[in-house]
């Protein structure tokens, strides 16, 4: 197993940009989410999905989209990238909501200038 | 607003002694709590949790202590090893579960 996999680990962006990050996980897990990280702060929930068709927003939505088509995929798209979205971006997932247990991705570090 | 937070943001201690990581909490209502561990580069990595109707749980070389009345909880680790460095993030997850929310982590520094 794979894990939980992102992609790509690294990106510069100018101001406007738009972008993608991926995320795949082969675990079967039915939650999914993101978390941005800044410097010397925890990670912010940015959106996540209990499952193939579900999305919600959590606390720091903007300037963000994600879609849930399959179980195995949740894509973060940045649709007009802006410097305060420089940042590193996790995707976690877990079997459900009911646990805490969360699996990471190594992250993908996001620079906009 | 309710938070989770992190008393000190370094912990140096010596390779082989016991560290003591702490995390206060100010939702009441909150049920169900995890400790992650972060090293650099690296995504968060689930240590242990602990649900409100425990005071403690105990894995390898780890204990998690909840303390409802003062709403804190701290992260033991026995006989710290170089390979334990790394920051340490303590989390909530809300009442509806479907949300996790992380404290600001603390680093912890292992000298040999």
């Amino acid at each position: 197993n794979a894990g939980v996999t992102q992609t790509p680990k690294f990106q510069v962006l100018k101001t406007g940009q738009s972008m993608t990050l991926q995320c795949a996980q082969d675990m079967n897990h039915e939650y999914m989410s993101w978390y941005r990280q800044d410097p010397g702060m925890g990670l912010r929930l940015i959106h996540y999905s209990v499952g193939a068709g579900i999305t919600d927003q959590g606390e720091v939505p903007n300037g963000y989209n994600v879609s849930r088509s399959t179980t195995e995929d949740f894509p973060l798209r940045l649709l007009s990238a802006a410097p305060s979205q420089t940042s590193v971006y996790f995707c976690a997932s877990s079997r459900g909501v009911n646990t805490g247990e969360l699996f990471f991705g190594e992250g993908s570090r996001l620079t906009v200038l | 607003g309710e938070s989770v937070g992190l008393h000190l943001p370094t912990l140096s201690v010596q390779e082989g002694d016991n560290s003591i990581i702490n995390c206060a909490y100010s939702n009441s209502a909150s049920d169900y709590f995890i400790w992650y561990k972060q090293e650099s580069g690296k995504g968060p990595q689930f240590i242990i949790d602990i649900r409100s109707n425990m005071d403690k749980r105990q894995g390898q070389r780890v204990t998690v202590l909840l303390n409802k009345t003062v709403k804190h909880l701290s992260l033991q680790i026995a006989a710290t090893q170089p390979g334990d460095s790394a920051v340490y993030f303590c989390a909530e997850n809300n009442n509806a579960g479907n949300m996790l929310t992380f404290g600001g982590g603390t680093r912890l520094m292992v000298k040999p």
